[in-house]
């Protein structure tokens, strides 16, 4: 079966500290992957998608970029993070079969 | 993409049936009608979808109206576990990546 992997789930980064976050997708081939990002109270903002490796499409301008270094491996990151980028950052994947995304558990990033 | 439009929030007791509407006027030809489900601090799981036809499954059944103009989620029989953030959205079969914007939802409280 798959199964997807965020971590951390909890982060607390001072400003214009870097970031990094991982996701990675077990048990599936070329799946498209997604960032996205939920303020508190809010719906889901789509801030990158990938359908390939080393494909990224950005949805939103920021302060954050995104990579594919492998099939099943996401990453999203930033050189110098902005009290803004502050929310629940969601990692999810979707599979070809059935248009279906999953998503993992999610990384609260708290920037102080 | 086709949008949907939701009520910000909805209530019900424990043990009775839930009836969630969502509207996408909208709609094409080709977009599914998805519902997801957000528990606090936790990422969105996927509940159900169809095209045209209602749809059962264990966890809730979907109709959709004759002009697909609108759909309704039902829960049968709502438990305190179902209390949660729901989201209606359109996914196009054909493109886009499987890219769905998740508005606000409908947040769900089911009290004892």
């Amino acid at each position: 079966s798959q199964t997807i992997h965020q971590w951390p789930a909890t982060l607390v980064q001072p400003v214009g500290s870097p970031l990094s976050l991982e996701c990675t997708v077990e048990g599936t081939s070329n799946p498209n992957l997604y960032w996205y990002r939920q303020a508190a109270g809010r719906g889901l903002q789509l801030l990158f998608y990938s359908v390939g490796i080393g494909q990224i499409s950005s949805e939103v301008p920021q302060n954050l970029s995104a990579s594919r270094p492998q099939d099943r491996q996401f990453i999203l990151s930033s050189k110098k993070l902005l009290l803004s980028d502050s929310g629940f950052y969601l990692c999810a994947w979707r599979g070809w079969a059935k248009n279906i995304q999953y998503f993992g558990a999610g990384t609260r990033l708290s920037v102080l | 993409d086709a949008k949907t439009t939701q009520p910000n929030s909805m209530e019900s007791n424990e043990e009775e049936p839930v009836h969630l509407p969502c509207n996408h006027s909208t709609i094409s030809g080709t977009d599914y009608i998805h519902w997801y489900r957000q528990l606090p601090s936790q990422g969105p799981e996927y509940v159900i979808h169809g095209l045209t036809s209602n749809v059962n499954n264990r966890m809730a059944s979907l109709a959709i109206a004759e002009d697909r103009k609108s759909s309704t989620l039902i829960l049968h029989r709502a438990t305190l576990r179902d209390a949660a953030v729901y989201y209606c959205i359109l996914r196009d079969v054909m493109g886009s990546a499987g890219k769905s914007t998740f508005g606000d939802g409908t947040t769900l409280t089911v009290k004892p």
